[in-house]
């Protein structure tokens, strides 16, 4: 019964370092999403996957990648983080109906 | 493209007073409507949704919503709200087909006095 799974829940990064953030879903959805929240913006989509092996662009996908290798897991990478980037990372993920499921987020801080 | 504005930024109810946290929307479409509550330093709790039927639609924590289509608006509604109930709510609007990702609006913080 865990749902949506992400990790790590909290990070800290310097400046020009990567990382990676994994999300894992349990539910055999099809659509998975990765959202970042900053103070006053609400959550913007970054990336989207209707299905495995697929990926498209959302509203702020500058200065991440995706991989969608599995109908489980989609993860989202910074390959050279930026201050900019510090933020509330949430992965989603919807089933053929129109209810999204969030996880319950990553803090990350870059330095 | 749909985009979600919640005029208020910032809201202090009396423990017991009612509540109205206000959302309007553009889409050129029916849209799929929804509001999220975050605790601080938490995730996002589904609160209700509108997808179609009754324009009124009842959710959990004695929250009710009115979908107005007039006005473009999804308001959230409470007759008395309780402590327990400070917290960021989003409302957020989903088109019907494509890649059907919510766009959220800027949130409302509701602070509750005792």
């Amino acid at each position: 019964n865990a749902g949506v799974t992400q990790t790590p829940k909290f990070q800290v990064l310097k400046t020009g370092q990567s990382m990676t953030l994994q999300c894992a879903q349990d539910m055999n959805h099809n659509s998975m999403y990765w959202y970042r929240q900053d103070p006053g913006m609400g959550l913007r989509l970054i990336y989207y996957s209707a299905s495995e092996g697929t990926t498209d662009k959302g509203e702020v996908p500058n200065g991440y990648n995706v991989s969608r290798l599995n109908k489980r897991e989609f993860s989202l990478r910074l390959e050279s983080a930026a201050p900019s980037q510090t933020s509330v990372y949430f992965c989603a993920s919807r089933p053929t109906g129109n209810t999204i499921y969030f996880g319950e987020g990553s803090w990350l801080t870059v330095v | 493209a749909q985009s979600v504005t919640q005029p208020d930024i910032h809201i202090t109810v009396s423990e017991g007073a009612s509540l109205e946290l206000r959302c309007n929307y553009s889409y050129g479409a029916t849209p799929y409507l929804f509001w999220y509550v975050q605790s601080p330093g938490q995730g996002l709790q589904l609160l209700l949704k509108y997808f179609s039927g009754d324009t009124l639609v009842q959710g959990i924590k004695g929250f009710e919503a009115e979908f107005k289509r007039s006005q473009s608006s999804f308001n959230l509604r409470k007759p008395s709200v309780h402590w327990s109930d400070a917290a960021e709510y989003f409302c957020a609007v989903a088109p019907d087909t494509g890649r059907r990702a919510l766009t959220f609006g800027s949130g409302t913080r509701l602070q509750v006095q005792p």
